[in-house]
């Protein structure tokens, strides 16, 4: 399988604390994704960060890549009740094809 | 209206029957793809195209099939549906040359009984 893994699996904080969220890959890459899946919906594009980047944010984004270590991590900064959802990683490799990790669900409680 | 829309939504069916999900977009890209989502898995690629022509399989593409009708429409066939292929189904779209950014349908839910 491509698939990559995230750690932890389920985080639960209060409102106004910082989210930090892992994802592992296991194959060369183009770039790194994020999204974001309310229960049940569609996933939506958060953040894009290119294998020839280390760090990139957007927002209360902050996203790391460490292609060494086949690692990259999505930080939610001063997290908000409406940030609960899943979160997923995806990597895309020359081919255009787009491997999902198997997600964090987040709980921001208020 | 969404720009990739999926339908049915949600399906009910038995094993053996044959399902079709369709999807349909208009942001006008060349690259559709099919995915099943099942909890604690993730999602998987069944199938991908990046034109009219081109096809090719996924990660999990055994038990399905598509067909590329037109640039704005891409179709998941089950021929004889079973148990296991109970999954939300989503259908993204990418554009050539761009960031390489998916544009996901709201997914199809699957019950096969």
């Amino acid at each position: 399988s491509q698939q990559g893994e995230e750690d932890p699996q389920a985080l639960s904080i209060q409102e106004g604390e910082n989210a930090t969220m892992n994802c592992s890959y296991k194959t060369s890459i183009n770039n790194l994704q994020w999204y974001r899946q309310n229960s049940g919906r569609g996933l939506v594009h958060l953040i894009l960060i290119r294998s020839n980047e280390r760090e990139k944010h957007s927002g209360r984004l902050r996203v790391t890549l460490d292609t060494s270590k086949k690692s990259s991590s999505l930080l939610i900064t001063a997290s908000r009740a409406a940030d609960t959802a899943s979160y997923f990683c995806a990597t895309g490799n020359t081919g255009n094809q787009f491997y999902f990790g198997t997600g964090t669900s987040l709980t921001v409680i208020p | 209206d969404a720009d990739v829309t999926q339908t049915p939504r949600n399906r009910i069916t038995k094993t053996g029957k044959r399902i079709m999900l369709e999807c349909s977009q208009t942001k006008g890209h060349d690259r559709m793809y099919w995915y099943r989502q099942d909890p604690g898995l993730g999602l998987r690629l069944i199938y991908y195209s990046f034109d009219v022509k081109d096809i090719n399989k996924g990660e999990i593409s055994d038990g399905y099939s598509v067909s590329r009708q037109a640039q704005a429409k891409f179709s998941l066939s089950l021929e004889s549906a079973i148990p296991n292929q109970t999954a939300l189904y989503f259908c993204a779209t990418s554009d050539v040359g761009a960031s390489g950014e998916l544009f996901f349908g709201e997914g199809s839910r699957l019950t096969v009984l």
